[in-house]
């Protein structure tokens, strides 16, 4: 099991550009979370894709928007990309059973660097 | 506001000596609280959480409602354990939100 997968590792883009990123959660898993750090930062909560529905929504701007697909993997969307969106870019999957949360598998990462 | 606090930026200690990594909470409700940890040049990884109550690695990590803290302690560190930790807190409802604090660096010197 490869565990979650996300793509492209590295990304440099310019600002006012819009960039994806993707991931593919762990087996098994059906709940797919995105999260940006900046750095020497913890993880910041962007939303959270279920059922190809966002369930929950963090403190970030529309320009942040994301997708979910059958297969269960999902995309990070960032458009009108500013200088401080340079981040690490983390999905994390989770299985959602009996509406229990029984913890995340995080990704890598994407480093996202906007100049 | 729900936040959490983890005040040191860097732990340094040597091999054999006894660790604490400090972590601070706020939520009104009752939360729950986990420790992450990321190791050089691997995902960030879960290493406990409170409501397991089990030891990992030698670690453990007690809540205390009162104090709203959720240290995460070992009585002998060893080399290996140098990484970067993270303390996380969930709210209550179904959610799968994580809170994450700023992190600690644990370094343990031979």
């Amino acid at each position: 099991d490869a565990g979650v997968t996300q793509s492209p590792t590295h990304l440099i883009k310019t600002r006012g550009q819009q960039v994806t990123l993707r991931c593919s959660p762990k087996s098994g898993h059906d709940t797919v979370s995105w999260y940006q750090q900046a750095l020497g930062q913890g993880p910041q909560f962007i939303f959270q894709y279920y059922e190809e529905e966002e369930r929950q929504r963090g403190n970030f701007p529309d320009r942040f928007s994301g997708h979910q697909f059958p297969n269960y993997s999902s995309e990070l969307n960032v458009n009108a990309l500013l200088l401080g969106d340079s981040a690490l870019y983390l999905c994390a999957s989770s299985q959602l059973r009996d509406s229990r949360f029984y913890g995340y598998t995080f990704g890598s990462g994407t480093r996202l660097t906007v100049v | 506001a729900q936040r959490v606090t983890q005040p040191e930026k860097l732990l340094s200690v040597f091999k054999g000596a006894p660790v604490e990594l400090k972590c601070n909470y706020s939520y009104s409700g009752s939360p729950e609280l986990f420790w992450y940890v990321q190791y050089s040049r691997q995902r960030l990884q879960l290493l406990l959480r409170h409501i397991s109550r089990e030891s990992i690695k030698g670690f453990t990590a007690d809540l205390n409602k009162g104090e709203t803290s959720f240290h995460l302690k070992k009585p002998f560190a060893q080399e290996e354990d140098s990484a970067m930790y993270y303390c996380a807190l969930r709210g209550s409802g179904n959610t799968g939100k994580l809170i994450f604090g700023q992190g600690t660096t644990l370094q343990v010197k031979p």
